[in-house]
């Protein structure tokens, strides 16, 4: 149980087009999705926190209108990077925190995105 | 500011030997801790987690030590096996707030 899936696993865009991750949540309902982004040899960074049916919450020096955080339902969360830089290639992980959780957070695999 | 720091960038372990990989946290008003095991090109996994009022959790090969006077914290792994290698994250829930703060995590591994 607890299983996350993220979609698509390995993208490549090129500079200035947009890209969308989904994340989805596939045995359990997820009141809270969490999108992360991770450097190589880096840990983990919070970008933003998002809640089924209302407005992300972003963590400080990461750009909303950049980011964009949906979140339509409880099993499904997108992300989606647009007018993508070189600088934002990177691996973007998402989490989801059942209904019932305490504060336990199931991550996805991963995406790793390519900005060429 | 607050953060979740461990001690060692690195550790090498003989395959059938234990580990034990440390964290520091300067949160006092943290009140959960999990480690993270995550494998290259992949999303992190859970391995164990200890809330505060408890100072020890076993799972299966793995033994969390929760030290709150020095505010440190400890993954213990029993004889270890090659699939073990990983980067090992430690990652903190303060009170009332439910995002996980990560720390800077320890790649382990493990020589055959």
């Amino acid at each position: 149980g607890a299983v996350v899936s993220q979609h698509p696993s390995r993208v490549i865009c090129k500079s200035g087009t947009s890209v969308k991750i989904e994340c989805r949540s596939l045995d359990f309902q997820a009141t809270t999705m969490f999108w992360y982004r991770q450097f190589p040899k880096q840990s983990l960074m919070l970008m933003a926190t998002s809640n089924e049916g209302s407005k992300a919450t972003y963590e400080q020096g990461v750009e909303k209108d950049k980011f964009l955080i949906n979140h339509a339902s409880l099993t499904l969360s997108t992300l989606t990077v647009t007018s993508a830089h070189p600088e934002d290639s990177s691996f973007y992980i998402c989490s989801a925190r059942a209904l019932t959780g305490y504060y336990e957070q199931y991550f996805g695999p991963g995406t790793r995105l390519t900005v060429t | 500011g607050e953060s979740v720091g461990l001690h060692l960038p690195t550790l090498s372990v003989q395959e059938g030997d234990n580990s034990i990989i440390n964290c520091a946290y300067s949160n006092s008003a943290s009140d959960y801790f999990i480690w993270y095991k995550q494998e290259s090109g992949k999303g992190p996994q859970f391995i164990i987690d200890i809330r505060s009022n408890m100072d020890k959790r076993q799972g299966q090969r793995v033994t969390v030590l929760l030290n709150k006077t020095v505010k440190h914290l400890s993954l213990q792994i029993a004889a270890t096996q090659p699939g073990d290698s990983a980067v090992y994250f430690c990652a903190e829930v303060a009170s009332g707030n439910e995002k996980l703060t990560f720390g800077t995590g320890t790649r382990l591994t493990i020589i055959p």
